[in-house]
């Protein structure tokens, strides 16, 4: 009873190096979620995946790009990190309704140097 | 486009003091409306949901909230706090017209004294 696991947990990086976070949810969702987390921000959402096969932008995708690979996992990629994508982010994922929660999972903790 | 104002950054309360988060939101079309509660160093959890029906929705833990169309807002309260309900609160809004984006708040800060 997994749910939305999200790897790695953590990740330091070095400025223009690259990166790939996954992201697996295990309750035959439809839609697929990437935000980040900032201090006073709230969250914000990077992309996100209505069903497999599409994807989204959503309000701050500059920077990043994503993958749905299958019905399960949807991938985000830093190409080009910056100290501003220092961030929390999290994958979520939901039924596909208009009123179906979002499920999160523990995020990952990136740090740009 | 739809928005969701917290007014409230940091609210610190009495242990078994009420407490009262506030959200307003902004929205041209119906909305589905949510609380999340987030622990230090986890994700968030959903803690209730306003669908349609009755205004007043309740969690299991004792928080209720009341969607008031005329003022759109979706006020959090619970009567009496304790140590465990110190976490991170957010207000989140998703619109009724096929959106699948879901716009959070930027969260309140509660703090239970003991």
């Amino acid at each position: 009873n997994a749910g939305v696991t999200q790897t790695p947990k953590f990740q330091v990086l070095k400025t223009g190096q690259s990166m790939t976070l996954q992201c697996a949810q295990d309750m035959n969702h439809n839609s697929m979620y990437w935000y980040r987390q900032d201090p006073g921000m709230g969250l914000r959402l990077i992309y996100y995946s209505a069903s497999e096969g599409t994807t989204d932008k959503g309000e701050v995708p500059n920077g990043y790009n994503v993958s749905r690979l299958n019905k399960r996992e949807f991938s985000l990629r830093l190409e080009s990190a910056a100290p501003s994508q220092t961030s929390v982010y999290f994958c979520a994922s939901s039924g596909g309704l208009e009123n179906s929660p979002l499920h999160f999972g523990n995020g990952t903790r990136l740090t740009v140097t | 486009a739809q928005s969701v104002t917290q007014l409230d950054s940091q609210v610190p309360v009495f242990e078994e003091a009420p407490v009262e988060l506030r959200c307003n939101y902004s929205s041209s079309v119906s909305v589905y409306l949510f609380w999340y509660v987030q622990y230090p160093n986890q994700g968030l959890q959903l803690l209730l949901k306003y669908l349609s029906g009755s205004t007043l929705v309740e969690s299991i833990n004792g928080f209720e909230a009341e969607f008031n169309k005329s003022q759109t807002s979706f006020h959090l309260r619970k009567p009496s706090v304790h140590i465990s309900d110190t976490a991170e609160y957010f207000c989140a809004v998703r619109s009724g017209a096929g959106s699948y984006q879901l716009t959070f708040g930027k969260g309140t800060k509660l703090s239970v004294i003991p």
